[in-house]
């Protein structure tokens, strides 16, 4: 069974970096797409980003500038750095493993969306 | 950048009766192998987000089968045919097409 531990500091001050780390459990992460979403209280869900191939990313366009995601393969963990954070960064920041996968040997496709999510993890900005 | 919007925005329902969401996406989601890259997911109160439907009609892996998704290219419906409920929270409608979009969601809640 796969599961997601979202991890972080839970205060952060504006204009310095959030740092957030992603246990995974139940999968290697060398073989999925692992992605970030936040959701700032009471509103909805936006996506951050997602990296694959354990270094290709793709970010969000409106925080492409201030987003880094990487992977530690060592340690199975998925990592968020987003810096200068203001307090429009406070949020609930959710891991995700996203699946999808060609297989181009057996021409098989598989897709089956953010199908597993970590509990989130609550970020807020202020001084 | 797609642009998902989804309608209406806060649903009652009353359990037993059927109910239907609408997403709609600023570009067809239908993709050259066939394939509409849309997604839908129900946030309930106080949980994660989880799946329920993939690629526009496939019900996720223990999704109960009163659920379905249906529609193509811009023009996607969440139905479900009988409410109960369980079924409260935030439905969301997700384009992976090009990256991902969030559509800003729809409040179910029972009348």
């Amino acid at each position: 069974q796969v599961q997601l531990q979202e991890s972080g500091p839970g205060l952060v001050k504006p204009s310095e970096t959030l740092s957030l780390t992603c246990e995974v459990s139940g999968a290697s992460i060398s073989s999925y797409y692992w992605s970030w979403i936040r959701q700032p209280p009471g509103k909805g869900l936006e996506w951050i980003g997602y990296i694959y191939n354990s270094g290709r990313a793709n970010y969000n366009p409106s925080l492409k500038s201030r987003v880094t995601i990487s992977v530690d393969t060592s340690r199975n963990q998925l990592s968020l750095k987003l810096s200068s954070v203001t307090a429009a960064d406070t949020a609930v920041y959710y891991c995700a493993r996203y699946y999808d996968f060609y297989n181009g040997t057996s021409y098989e496709y598989f897709y089956y969306g953010l199908d597993v999510w970590g509990q989130g993890t609550t970020v807020i900005v202020s001084s | 950048d797609i642009v998902m919007t989804q309608s209406p925005l806060s649903l009652p329902v009353t359990p037993g009766e059927a109910a239907s969401i609408s997403c709609r996406s600023s570009q067809s989601l239908l993709h050259s192998n066939g394939y509409n890259y849309l997604d839908w997911y129900l946030q309930k109160p106080g949980q994660s987000p989880q799946i329920l439907i993939y690629l526009g009609s496939n019900r996720a892996s223990g999704v109960p089968d009163r659920f379905s998704g249906s529609g193509s290219g811009t023009d996607f419906t969440l139905k479900i045919s009988r409410v109960e409920a369980e079924d409260v929270g935030v439905y969301y409608c997700v384009q992976t097409l090009q990256s991902l979009t969030f559509g800003g969601g729809t409040r179910v809640e029972i009348k």
